[in-house]
């Protein structure tokens, strides 16, 4: 069965270095998204990406995130310069509808971000 | 504006108790997508179930069955006969059936099953 996959796992980081999270979508899905949970909270949006660009971001994701698809496979979450309260998880998810949506979004196992 | 509400923080039951989670809704679309996930310790999301707005016939999947009521803006979870492994955090999410494929979480409701 075709999954989202995270890497890494888990990373722990130094306040203020940059961090790239990186996730590899379901080969034929079009939408792709980042999603973050702080330690004990919900799950909130953060950005979706669709024909490489972005197509919607929330009030969370500030100019210290950036995202990219640098290849055909490879989505990625870049943190410019890591602040203590974006430690958390971060779960990459996708889907393959465009406009009529499915409902269907598969999400990767997260990527835990601890900085220090 | 979507919103999602899981009123029970945490919730725990005796091993083999049936135990229901709640959940309401907001959203001004006509159409869309009801979702409940599952967070084990672990910490990975598990996808349970999708619902579509059109459809609003119960579904039973094994001990867990959901309950949704569109008049009332809820979508209801039960584990019937609940074990250990069952403790969890619960999500409830919502998404629109057009446009972006983008989720809005409740705060979810953390179940322990004592055995």
């Amino acid at each position: 069965e075709p999954e989202v996959t995270q890497t890494p796992s888990h990373q722990v980081t130094q306040m203020g270095q940059e961090v790239i999270l990186r996730c590899v979508p379901i080969s034929n899905h079009l939408y792709f998204y980042w999603y973050r949970q702080i330690l004990g909270q919900k799950v909130e949006f953060l950005v979706s990406f669709y024909n490489n660009e972005i197509s919607e971001k929330s009030e969370i994701f500030d100019d210290q995130f950036s995202v990219e698809r640098p290849d055909g496979s490879n989505f990625t979450l870049k943190i410019r310069s890591t602040k203590l309260e974006d430690s958390a998880m971060y779960f990459c998810a996708s889907s393959r509808a465009a406009g009529a949506n499915t409902g269907e979004l598969f999400f990767g196992e997260g990527s835990r971000l601890t900085v220090l | 504006a979507q919103k999602v509400t899981q009123a029970q923080t945490e919730i725990s039951v005796v091993e083999k108790e049936d135990v229901t989670l709640d959940c309401v809704y907001e959203t001004r679309d006509t159409t869309y997508y009801l979702f409940w996930y599952k967070q084990p310790p672990s910490g990975e999301l598990v996808f349970l179930i999708r619902r579509n707005s059109f459809d609003e016939q119960n579904e039973i999947s094994g001990r867990y069955s959901w309950n949704f009521q569109k008049s009332t803006s809820s979508f209801n979870f039960t584990i019937t006969a609940s074990q250990v492994v069952d403790s969890a955090v619960y999500f409830c999410a919502l998404s629109p059936r057009f446009g972006n494929e983008k989720l809005t979480f409740g705060t979810g409701t953390r179940l322990t099953i004592i055995p």
